[in-house]
């Protein structure tokens, strides 16, 4: 079974600032990597998958990179809509999230 | 415009049963899987089942294996989760949510419900 291990736990950044989230997985799972956002009271949001694709909608500031265990999500400025909980995923496993508070 | 609404969650005792149900609209329900993703209460996401298309492929969580049963209705646009055997720490709030293709082994949820909630205990 694949773990993923998403860090920090917590990361605390002004809006303006460039967020990089990192997410490391047991093994290797090629590009087969999504991520998603959750803010509090709602359902995830689809932002990244096959680790570079931005899904339909989703701003350009938000990039996925990396393949095989080391994935990252950077949000190029935040704005004050994209602090949240952040969480990757692969097939039936998620990382545990990192939450992007603000500073 | 996707929509999926949850139904069916409550609070049931351990050992009971409960079915959920998901409505889907504003999209060809039979050309996509569809998923359940749970989260407890204050907790992260939990991958629960996912359909194929044509309930060719299924799969569970180990956790829920034996005990939940996924099916869908294409010609209702609906998914049903059927949970034996409730513990406490299925405890979570239940979210439909749709693939982005037809297989459910990739399992990208590009749509999701705001979720129904289901409470275990006595």
């Amino acid at each position: 079974e694949i773990v993923l291990t998403q860090s920090p736990a917590t990361l605390s950044l002004s809006p303006g600032e460039r967020a990089t989230l990192s997410c490391r997985a047991s093994q290797s799972v090629s590009s087969y990597l999504a991520w998603y956002q959750q803010k509090p009271g709602q359902a995830p949001r689809l932002l990244i998958y096959d680790a570079s694709n931005r899904a339909t909608g989703i701003p350009a500031r938000f990039s996925g990179s990396g393949s095989g265990t080391d994935f990252t999500l950077t949000i190029s400025s935040l704005e004050p809509e994209d602090f949240a909980v952040y969480y990757c995923q692969q097939r039936g496993t998620f990382g545990q999230g990192t939450k992007l508070e603000i500073k | 415009e996707v929509q999926l609404v949850e139904s069916g969650g409550g609070l049931v005792q351990p050992g009971r049963s409960l079915r959920l149900s998901c409505a889907a609209s504003g999209f060809t329900f039979d050309d996509y899987a569809m998923h359940w993703v749970r989260q407890a209460p204050g907790k992260g996401l939990e991958w629960v089942s996912g359909i194929s298309w044509n309930s060719g492929s299924i799969g569970y969580a180990d956790s829920v294996k034996g005990r939940f049963t996924i099916s869908r209705d294409n010609a209702k646009n609906s998914l049903y989760l059927q949970m034996n055997s409730l513990r406490a720490e299925d405890t979570a709030l239940y979210y439909c949510a749709k693939d982005k293709g037809s297989g459910y082994d990739l399992r990208y949820f590009d749509y999701w419900g705001q979720g129904t909630l289901v409470t275990v205990s006595s």
